[in-house]
């Protein structure tokens, strides 16, 4: 069965830090592994990943994925309070209709 | 607004009764998914439709879950005599038939008193 572990659960920093997530993960036949933002509705996305060692970046933040030692990390520099949010990981195998597997998520706040 | 729609956004119903969930997709995916989402959890993957065709559903399904897309369009997922167990926050999701990104719509956050 397919998983994955986000890491810290929850988080509380200061306006202005830098802050690093880790995903990891074990799936069947890997496709891709996807960063999601999540405040009180929909997940929206942020990045698909599907080679090691390229990193994404979207203004502040950027992901970077390693298949060999199967963990992704999501680093979000210079925080600022609209960064808080749940930060979801996912992966997704190849086949069964691409079908996404979620871990629990890490809550980031971010205080003045 | 042409992104992932879904009707109602909140239902508040009593244990026992039947509840009707809509989703509307992006219009050019043909692929739709939902996932259920409880507090402090991601979201877990429930069914999956390409066009009109439910092609996998997960084991979280009970009987009294049904999810149609009559039309390849819009889906519906029913559940039938709900229970406080089934209160959750109820996804849906679309992508394209290359299996893209998914993304996702408001949801509907579902009481069972």
């Amino acid at each position: 069965e397919d998983k994955v572990v986000q890491s810290p659960l929850s988080l509380v920093v200061h306006e202005g830090d830098t802050v690093t997530l880790n995903c990891s993960y074990e799936v069947t036949n890997f496709r891709s592994l996807l960063w999601y933002k999540q405040e009180k509705k929909a997940p929206t996305f942020l990045f698909m990943l599907t080679s090691s060692g390229i990193e994404k970046k979207s203004g502040r933040l950027s992901s970077i994925l390693d298949k060999k030692e199967l963990f992704s990390i999501l680093n979000i520099t210079a925080t600022q309070t609209g960064d808080s949010a749940i930060y979801l990981c996912a992966v997704e195998a190849q086949g069964g209709g691409n079908k996404l597997t979620f871990g629990t998520g890490t809550q980031l706040k971010v205080e003045l | 607004d042409t992104g992932v729609s879904q009707n109602p956004r909140h239902k508040i119903t009593k244990r026992g009764q039947n509840v009707t969930f809509r989703c509307d997709p992006i219009s050019e995916h043909n692929r739709l998914y939902w996932y259920r989402q409880t507090l402090g959890q991601g979201p877990e993957f429930l069914t999956y439709f390409q066009n009109e065709a439910q092609l996998e559903k997960s084991r979280l399904l009970s009987d009294r879950f049904s999810a149609e897309r009559p039309k390849g369009s819009f889906s519906t997922l029913e559940i039938q005599r709900t229970e406080q167990g089934d209160s959750a926050m109820y996804l849906c999701a679309s992508s394209n038939n290359r299996g893209e990104t998914q993304y996702f719509g408001p949801g509907t956050r579902l009481l069972v008193l």
